[in-house]
């Protein structure tokens, strides 16, 4: 079976200061991992993926991810938080399942 | 701006109303997924249409029944439901395979049952 897990329910960072977001897989096989946003009373946005290839990966909004196969792990970063960059941020994998499994979920707050 | 439209974006309605949540989407996609998203507890898959095929969490309860007459809109019915069933209900679309995919999301249905 293949999971994904998000271990901080909460990240709190300064307007301009690096953030970073964790997430870690399990998984049979090469995993297909993705980013997602949402917004308060919106659905999931879709933020960048990794298939194969570079381990640093770019997506929108000028974040990126960075894939570490012996860590097993997806980290969401950014060099310079926003405030409008707070909301929840979702980790995906796919893989030997049909369907994504999503993480729990982070909640992003930056403070101006 | 989403290829994905929900309707409604709010619903109440109580234990007895039978109610109807409809997904459309616009991206040419062959698969649509209904999720429920709950406060503090990770995304449920609930349905899944691809390839006219039906694929279903079975602890989905049978008083949540998907329609999906073709490959760009979908249904959850909804009768009976109770409390427990207030959450926001998502619709979203991909091009199979999925695994190697994004998902694209509608904003959701807030339901509220009474």
């Amino acid at each position: 079976a293949q999971s994904v897990a998000q271990p901080e329910d909460q990240v709190n960072v300064a307007e301009g200061n690096p953030l970073t977001v964790k997430c870690t897989y399990s998984v049979s096989g090469n995993p297909y991992l993705f980013w997602y946003v949402q917004y308060p009373n919106r659905g999931l946005q879709f933020l960048l993926k990794y298939i194969t290839g570079d381990n640093l990966v770019k997506g929108s909004y000028g974040f990126e991810a960075e894939f570490n196969k012996s860590q097993t792990s997806f980290h969401l970063k950014k060099p310079s938080a926003l405030v409008s960059d707070s909301a929840l941020y979702f980790c995906a994998l796919g893989g030997s399942a049909r369907q994504l499994t999503f993480g729990s979920g982070t909640q992003l707050t930056v403070l101006p | 701006e989403t290829g994905v439209t929900q309707t409604p974006r709010h619903l109440v309605m109580g234990m007895t109303n039978k109610k109807s949540l409809k997904c459309e989407q616009h991206l040419g996609h062959n698969a649509m997924y209904w999720y429920k998203q709950s406060a503090k507890k990770p995304l449920e898959l609930m349905f899944v249409y691809s390839l006219e095929e039906r694929v279903e969490n079975n602890s989905v309860p049978s008083r949540f029944s998907p329609e999906c007459p073709n490959s760009s809109h979908l249904f959850l019915h909804l009768h009976t439901l109770q409390p427990e069933d207030s959450a926001l209900y998502l619709c979203a679309s991909s091009q199979i395979p999925t695994d190697n995919s994004p998902l694209h999301f509608g904003n959701g249905t807030r339901l509220t049952v009474t």
